[in-house]
């Protein structure tokens, strides 16, 4: 079956320093979203992304994140001047259609820790 | 706000048992989606149930949907250890938009 790839699977970085976060979603999907995981938080949504543009961001997305798919195939969250609240697992995930009543399917992850 | 509040936090059952847990939600939903995260892992989606929709199966597991309460809850029947996991409910609160909103989880051990 075909499954949404992260890479890498960790990441630690110090702060202050720009991080890419890499995202492969499933090939025939048009719709991709990042989420984050703070530890023992709920998972809060960060960003959806469709026809190479941002279609919706949270309050937590801010000009410190950008994303960017800059082939066919990735999609790439970018945190441009790390700090230590930016220690999390985050999520990428991905959706055949924008419609609202379709499953977002999620990769396992990459946790990230500023230090 | 706060969208998608499980309870229990936390489950412990043996082998054979039903598992239910609950979500409360505040704002109006589009539709109601149930996850499954085990340790490390990323979520896998397991159930999806329409706002106008009050009961849906999928094998061993059974959701209800309470809009007038702003409520619904996963079964799982039959548990076994594989189902250790934890449990997210997650809504999505627009027509047009996707973004999901996750509650804090409820963490379930099943043991044999």
């Amino acid at each position: 079956e075909p499954e949404v790839t992260q890479t890498p699977s960790h990441q630690v970085t110090q702060m202050g320093q720009e991080v890419i976060l890499r995202c492969v979603p499933i090939s025939n999907h048009l719709y991709f979203y990042w989420y984050r995981q703070i530890l023992g938080q709920k998972v809060e949504f960060l960003v959806s992304f469709y026809n190479n543009e941002i279609s919706e961001k949270s309050e937590i997305f801010d000009d410190q994140f950008s994303v960017e798919r800059p082939d066919g195939s990735n999609f790439t969250l970018k945190i441009r001047s790390t700090k230590l609240e930016d220690s999390a697992m985050y999520f990428c995930a991905s959706s055949g259609d924008r419609g609202s009543n379709q499953p977002q399917h999620f990769g396992d992850g990459t946790r990230l820790s500023i230090l | 706000s706060q969208q998608g509040e499980e309870d229990p936090q936390a489950l412990s059952i043996q082998e054979g048992e039903n598992a239910t847990m609950n979500c409360s939600y505040k704002t109006s939903i589009n539709n109601l989606q149930w996850y499954r995260q085990n340790s490390g892992r990323g979520l896998v989606h397991l159930i999806l149930i329409r706002s106008n929709e009050r009961e849906k199966h999928s094998g061993r597991l059974r959701v209800t949907l309470d809009t007038s309460k702003k409520s619904s809850s996963l079964l799982i029947t039959a548990s076994r250890a594989a189902d250790t996991a934890s449990y997210f409910c997650a809504s999505t609160v627009n027509q047009a938009g996707t973004a999901l909103i996750f509650g804090k989880g409820t963490t379930l051990s099943v043991s044999s």
